[in-house]
């Protein structure tokens, strides 16, 4: 159980493009998604949080009109990369959380999704 | 100060070796902690909850020192399948909850 998926799992794209990405968990209902990303031999940088029906909290130093996130429903967050230049390229990654109980905390991630901006 | 600090590493043993990681926190009021692990080019992947009482699952142990702020994970008889990166998670206050990644330790067992 807790399974999650992202699509797409990589795309190329024209600098100047929008790119949207989709976060679904599959079998839970996610009161909580978050948005990472990944540059090469780095960590995890957390983009944003979002809980169902709200709006994103985004973390310092990241433009929310450029990286607009949407979550309408429990199982559905998305992505939209605006405008993409190629220092947008890097490993997206969403995790969704919302099990019942102890483990109400565990983050589940998806696949990632690895954007390349030319 | 980085809120999550992690020694990058590479930490290079040999399989049947015991190795230990630390994972430094620096804000006290921290509630959670994890270890991930991720492989080249995927996404983490949960290892182990670490409680305040410590916790084991087969050859991997988790410690929490709150004093120190700090948590541990050793892996005893090491893999070759272990090599990977290893990365600490700290969530503060519960509620709505906000995750802090370390970098990621890197483990290289070799034959």
């Amino acid at each position: 159980g807790a399974v999650v998926s992202q699509h797409p799992s990589w795309v190329i794209c024209k600098s100047g493009t929008s790119v949207k990405i989709e976060c679904r968990s599959l079998d839970f209902q996610a009161t909580t998604m978050f948005w990472y990303r990944q540059f090469p031999k780095q960590s995890l940088m957390l983009m944003a949080t979002s809980n169902e029906g709200s709006k994103a909290t985004y973390e310092q130093g990241v433009e929310k009109d450029k990286f607009l996130i949407n979550h309408a429903s429990l199982t559905l967050s998305t992505l939209t990369v605006t405008s993409a230049h190629p220092e947008d390229s890097s490993f997206y990654i969403c995790s969704a959380a919302g099990l019942a109980g102890p483990r109400y905390n565990e983050q589940f991630f998806g696949p990632g999704t690895r954007l390349t901006v030319l | 100060r980085k809120e999550v600090e992690q020694d990058p590493g590479p930490f290079n043993v040999p399989e049947g070796a015991t190795v230990a990681f630390n994972c430094t926190y620096s804000n006290s009021a921290s509630q959670s902690f994890f270890w991930y692990r991720q492989d080249c080019r995927k996404e983490p992947k949960l290892l182990m909850s670490v409680y305040s009482s410590g916790n084991e699952d087969g050859r991997f142990t988790a410690q929490l020192n709150r004093a120190s702020q700090y948590i541990s994970l050793l892996i005893r008889d090491s893999k070759l399948s272990d090599s990977a990166t290893y990365l600490c998670v700290v969530n503060q206050a519960g509620g709505s909850y906000i995750p802090t990644f370390g970098r990621g330790t890197s483990l290289i067992v070799h034959p």
